[in-house]
């Protein structure tokens, strides 16, 4: 009974390729997350939706593209990918429009090459 | 914006040593702070959370952490750090935003080995 689960745990892609990593919940949560944590385990919130709606979108590359098809699904889309998007992209959900702590998944690690 | 400043970036112990993070935040508005723990290998997740009422809050492993509000910071402790206590810290805080909406801001992260 995974509650934040993503897919997939590896991915290891060229330069230049387009990627999806998709992420559910089964929580019943209104808030989805998308975190990139750098070599150096710093965490850095992308984007968030609450109930479907963006409500959060850092200075992040236009490159990326969060997408929430329901309340449950929360994907990220990376086009044109660059050495410097390798990272582990964490994806979180939590309640009450962000008040209340989040649930992480175990993570995508994305190498480029 | 929020920042959240965590001064002890690594941390090296034996066991039995007893543990203090430190982690600041700089938003004069309604907070809630947490602190979450990464294993080695694993997700993050929570520790402890403060919302409101009393200032010294319990978490899971016989970890606490102190809200002081004059001094905007939520440090963590624990009497007796375990080899198993290896991992990264986050101290995180959740701000409030227009709309009723919450944004969640990390710190850096600790990195704490315990030597057995």
């Amino acid at each position: 009974d995974t509650a934040v689960s993503q897919t997939p745990k590896y991915l290891v892609t060229q330069m230049g390729n387009d990627k999806s990593i998709k992420c559910e919940q089964n929580l019943g949560h209104d808030t989805m997350y998308w975190y990139k944590q750098d070599s150096k385990k710093f965490l850095k919130i992308m984007f968030s939706y609450n109930n479907k709606e963006l409500i959060i979108n850092e200075t992040v590359p236009n490159r990326f593209s969060p997408k929430s098809p329901d309340k449950a699904h929360l994907n990220l889309h990376i086009n044109s990918l660059e050495l410097g998007d390798s990272a582990v992209y964490f994806c979180a959900s939590s309640q009450d429009a962000g008040r209340d702590e989040q649930f992480f998944g175990p993570g995508t690690r994305l190498t480029v090459l | 914006a929020q920042s959240v400043s965590q001064h002890n970036h690594h941390v090296i112990l034996s066991e039995a040593a007893s543990l203090e993070l430190g982690c600041n935040y700089s938003y004069g508005g309604t907070v809630n702070l947490f602190w979450y723990v990464q294993y080695p290998g694993q997700h993050l997740q929570l520790l402890l959370k403060y919302f409101s009422g009393d200032p010294l809050v319990k978490g899971i492993k016989g970890f606490e952490a102190e809200f002081i509000k004059s001094k905007f910071s939520f440090n963590l402790r624990k009497p007796s750090v375990q080899w198993s206590d290896t991992a990264e810290y986050f101290c995180a805080v959740n701000a409030s935003a227009s709309g009723g909406s919450y944004i969640p801001t990390f710190g850096r992260g600790t990195s704490l080995i315990v030597h057995p």
